[in-house]
């Protein structure tokens, strides 16, 4: 059974960074790709980009190019988002997601619960 | 980027009836290669299908799914109260992966 574990809420300043983690435990973590998911209050579901830990090698969407960060840790199964350069429009739900299908362009089984990152002054 | 449009935005049906939720794209889909997500409030998606036919574990019959190229059609038999929430189709046959902007199934 996977389960995918993430931090916790999080208010931040405009300007600032934040750094969200997804733990993850059961299936095989290394030959997986993780995706990142971003949801804005009362939106709907935007992909943010991925990494597949065993290659080490992150890739992202072009509306977060500039100020996400997606890393892994192979030996505690953790991946993690930075998000820098924070404004109001980052108020957001972000997920991790378990990719499954083709790797480049997965569907998603397997959600993290969701870290709720919110921009205020 | 393939855009994905939902429609309706807001869906009002009674439990035993039929739910048809509709997701067009922008450009054909690689492989006809869409998924389908139900959301409720505060919780994240829940996979329910994938490859544009194909039931996720667990999910019931009652759900289903076809479509090919830019037309795609999710829908629910014999409604149930449970099935109320938000329906996202997302297409996974190129990169970026994009979603639709969803259908709200009120019951």
């Amino acid at each position: 059974q996977v389960l995918l574990v993430q931090s916790g809420t999080e208010v931040k300043k405009p300007g600032s960074s934040a750094k969200v983690t997804c733990q993850a435990s059961g299936g095989t973590f290394n030959s997986s790709a993780i995706s990142w998911v971003r949801q804005a209050p009362g939106q709907g579901l935007e992909w943010m980009g991925k990494i597949i830990p065993i290659l080490g090698s992150s890739n992202y969407a072009q509306n977060f190019q500039d100020r996400v960060t997606i890393t892994a840790d192979k030996s505690t199964g953790t991946a993690y988002l930075e998000v820098t350069g924070l404004t109001s429009e980052d108020t957001a739900v972000y997920f991790c997601a378990r990719g499954s299908g083709l790797v480049m362009s997965p569907y998603f089984e397997y959600w993290g619960q969701g870290t709720l990152v919110t921009v205020s002054s | 980027e393939i855009v994905l449009t939902q429609s309706p935005g807001t869906l009002s049906l009674s439990p035993g009836e039929r739910a048809t939720l509709s997701c067009r794209a922008s450009q054909s889909v690689n492989y006809n290669f869409v998924a389908w997500y139900q959301q409720k409030a505060g919780q994240a998606p829940r996979l329910l299908i994938f490859d544009a036919s194909n039931r996720a574990t667990g999910i019931p019959d009652r759900f289903s799914a076809s479509g090919s190229g830019t037309e795609f059609t999710l829908t629910i038999s014999r409604l149930a109260p449970e099935d109320s929430g938000m329906y996202f189709c997302q297409q996974h046959g190129s990169s970026p992966v994009t979603f639709g902007g969803g259908t709200n199934l009120e019951l």
